[in-house]
């Protein structure tokens, strides 16, 4: 268990709403990410972060954009929600060993509905 | 772009059987996982392999880094119900670069 957690859990929203996911870690790891899960794909990086304030894209970012003002959250927007974007969101967290091996540690998710 | 293949991509046996699943690449890996996920949870970690044809065991379920670490296979021996889930192999590129998954496998283990 990495400390991790993700709210909400489960939204519903319609197309057009802005929508903003929570990440929060209790174990100050520098790195966070943003993944969705969509049938077929596996886990698909949407950005990811490197400390605070220092974000980055990854391979899905075109409509997200991400914040991170504090160590511990990593808030992931949606500024228009569209229906594309109906997908399951995780939250990841990496830990690096003394041999520099990277671990990813997952959030439990987020169920998006957009309407 | 560096992609990861799974396959098969569904397999549904019954308790007691043996199954192998494969993960494939044509990029070589610094380190590949393996993680299972059940529904509703996020992913969580089963192994990391890091050397070229490294082989691990986890009780029942063993795993192969190959040797020229571009693929890995796992193999569960007398699959249980509780092994029911979605199986997802995660490469690492190399130094600062992020993690690259696979499709997944969704096993099914019948009673």
């Amino acid at each position: 268990d990495a400390g991790i957690t993700q709210s909400p859990r489960h939204k519903v929203t319609e197309t057009g709403t802005p929508v903003t996911l929570r990440c929060h870690q209790t174990e100050n790891h520098r790195y966070m990410y943003w993944y969705r899960q969509d049938p077929g794909h596996g886990l698909r990086l949407i950005h990811y972060s490197y400390g605070v304030k220092d974000t980055d894209k990854g391979e899905v970012s075109d409509g997200y954009s991400v914040s991170r003002s504090k160590t511990e959250d990593f808030l992931l927007t949606l500024e228009s929600a569209t229906s594309s974007q109906t997908s399951v969101y995780f939250c990841a967290i990496s830990e690096s060993s003394l041999a520099g091996l990277q671990t990813q540690y997952f959030g439990p998710g987020t169920r998006l509905l957009v309407l | 772009t560096q992609l990861l293949e799974q396959s098969p991509q569904f397999l549904s046996i019954q308790e007691g059987e043996n199954l192998t699943v494969y993960c494939n690449s044509s990029s070589v890996f610094s380190s590949l996982q393996w993680y299972r996920q059940e529904p509703g949870e996020g992913p969580v970690l089963l192994v990391t392999v890091v050397t070229g044809g490294e082989v691990k065991k986890l009780k029942r379920l063993t795993f192969q880094f190959g040797d020229a670490r571009k693929d890995s296979s796992l193999h569960i021996t007398a699959a249980q119900p509780g092994d029911t889930g979605l199986y997802l192999c995660a490469g690492a590129p190399g130094y600062g670069q992020n993690f690259v998954f696979g499709p997944g496998t969704r096993l099914s283990v019948l009673p």
